[in-house]
């Protein structure tokens, strides 16, 4: 069965440059969410959107931001990087909804991006 | 967002059943309860999830208490490749996981 794909898998960036992560959702998921593993850490999570509007948000960064197009991939900007942002990033989809529907599917994670800044 | 609580970390010997409890003291009654495992460098893994009653697939079974304040997630049959993090987590229809600390399982052979 198809899984969520997530591009590229490693990358290595500067401090203060950009970055820019993709996701691409299973067929027919509506919705797409962000996750920040840091070394030794568990997922945190960034930010979500169903229907390609922004349904939640965490602890993600000013320096940070994300949307999700009309074909449901979804992208992860990220500017200005610091040492701090040296994680794994995981993006996981599933289908939306409402209350007892969206809390019935399980969200399913991609592999995600290694990012080491230098 | 309700809690869960996991223990830090538990052992099993290869071919024996696990169950990897899960307290959430707090959960309300539309939260349905997920697992998850995380092995190293690799993303989180749908194990199993339900709301009320116990549930059952080939990965695993979930027994949820009847006041559904704790449940447990129980493999029938460690193997070497079930050694990971599981993470139990309440979703109650938030576009959102809370992961907690999670359970090292560690497989002896």
């Amino acid at each position: 069965a198809a899984g969520v794909i997530q591009s590229p898998r490693h990358l290595i960036k500067e401090k203060r440059e950009t970055a820019t992560l993709k996701c691409y959702p299973i067929p027919r998921h509506d919705t797409v969410y962000w996750y920040q593993q840091g070394p030794g850490q568990d997922p945190q999570f960034l930010i979500s959107f169903y229907e390609k509007m922004q349904s939640d948000k965490g602890s993600i960064p000013d320096r940070f931001s994300a949307q999700q197009f009309s074909d449901y991939h979804s992208e992860l900007n990220m500017s200005s990087l610091e040492l701090g942002d040296s994680a794994l990033y995981f993006c996981a989809s599933s289908l939306g909804g409402r209350g007892g529907f969206r809390g019935n599917q399980p969200q399913h994670f991609g592999d995600g991006t290694r990012l080491s800044i230098l | 967002d309700a809690k869960t609580t996991q223990p830090n970390s538990m052992e099993s010997n290869e071919e024996e059943p696990v169950h990897l409890p899960c307290n959430h003291s707090t959960i309300s009654g539309t939260d349905y309860i997920h697992w998850y495992r995380q092995l190293p460098s690799q993303g989180p893994e749908y194990v199993i999830h339900g709301l009320t009653s116990n549930v059952n697939n080939r990965m695993a079974s979930l027994a949820i208490a009847e006041d559904r304040k704790s449940s447990t997630l129980i493999l029938h049959r460690a193997t070497l490749r079930d050694a990971a993090v599981y993470y139990c987590i309440l979703d109650g229809g938030t576009y959102k996981y809370i992961f907690g600390t999670g359970t090292r399982l560690k497989v002896l052979a």
